[in-house]
């Protein structure tokens, strides 16, 4: 059980395109999800939590207007990296809050998006 | 605010040996403490957890107590091997489910 899914697990685009990420849950329903990006040898980085049918809460320095979050069904949550740049090149990953009993919330984790802008 | 400290890696162990990955905690109020482990390539998968003092959070081998007296949960494995070789993450749960990461440590295990 608990299981997350991301698409795609890998996209490559031009610079100046946008991107579109989708993370589900797929056994469970999720009424948080967060967005976590990811550098080489490095640990992840909080970029947004993510709340079905509200807006997404950014953290500082991430620009929300680049990073655009919709959470529109309790299984579902979307990135879209736009205009995106070279150096938006990195991994990103999904987590889903799955509410364990006694207030026990344990995130699930997707397997990541590498996206690759030339 | 919460912060989670590893030890520094990385770490080469052979087969069959004994791993320790330390891992100390700061916060406020009574947070559950999470290992999580990363495949070369891959998202990151829980490994454990514990919810209050004094649990033990067991999973494949890998043991680790959360320790209140001493903020810590250490992460142990009597007997590791080569497909134990990863990234581990100490992480813990605070306020909005967010959870705090420590900065990982990469375990090599060797044949």
């Amino acid at each position: 059980g608990a299981v997350v899914s991301q698409h795609p697990s890998w996209v490559i685009c031009k610079s100046g395109t946008s991107v579109k990420i989708e993370c589900r849950s797929l056994d469970f329903q999720a009424t948080t999800m967060f967005w976590y990006r990811q550098f080489p040898k490095q640990s992840l980085m909080l970029m947004a939590t993510s709340n079905e049918g509200s807006k997404a809460t950014y953290e500082q320095g991430v620009e929300k207007d680049k990073f655009l979050i919709n959470h529109a069904s309790l299984t579902l949550s979307t990135l879209t990296v736009t205009s995106a740049h070279p150096e938006d090149s990195s991994f990103y990953i999904c987590s889903a809050v799955f509410a364990g009993t006694s207030g026990t919330d344990t995130q699930y984790f997707g397997p990541g998006t590498r996206l690759t802008v030339l | 605010g919460n912060s989670v400290t590893q030890m520094e890696g990385p770490v080469t162990l052979s087969e069959e040996a004994f791993l320790t990955i330390n891992c100390t905690y700061t916060a406020t109020g009574y947070p559950s403490l999470f290992w999580y482990v990363q495949y070369p390539g891959e998202g990151l998968q829980l490994l454990l957890k514990a919810t209050k003092a004094d649990d033990k959070g067991s999973n494949k081998g890998f043991e680790a107590t959360y320790r209140k007296e001493t903020t810590s949960f250490h992460l142990e494995k009597g007997s590791v091997q080569v497909s134990d070789s990863a990234v581990y993450f100490c992480a813990l749960s605070g306020a909005n489910s967010k959870l705090t990461f420590g900065k990982g440590i990469t375990l090599s295990v060797r044949p």
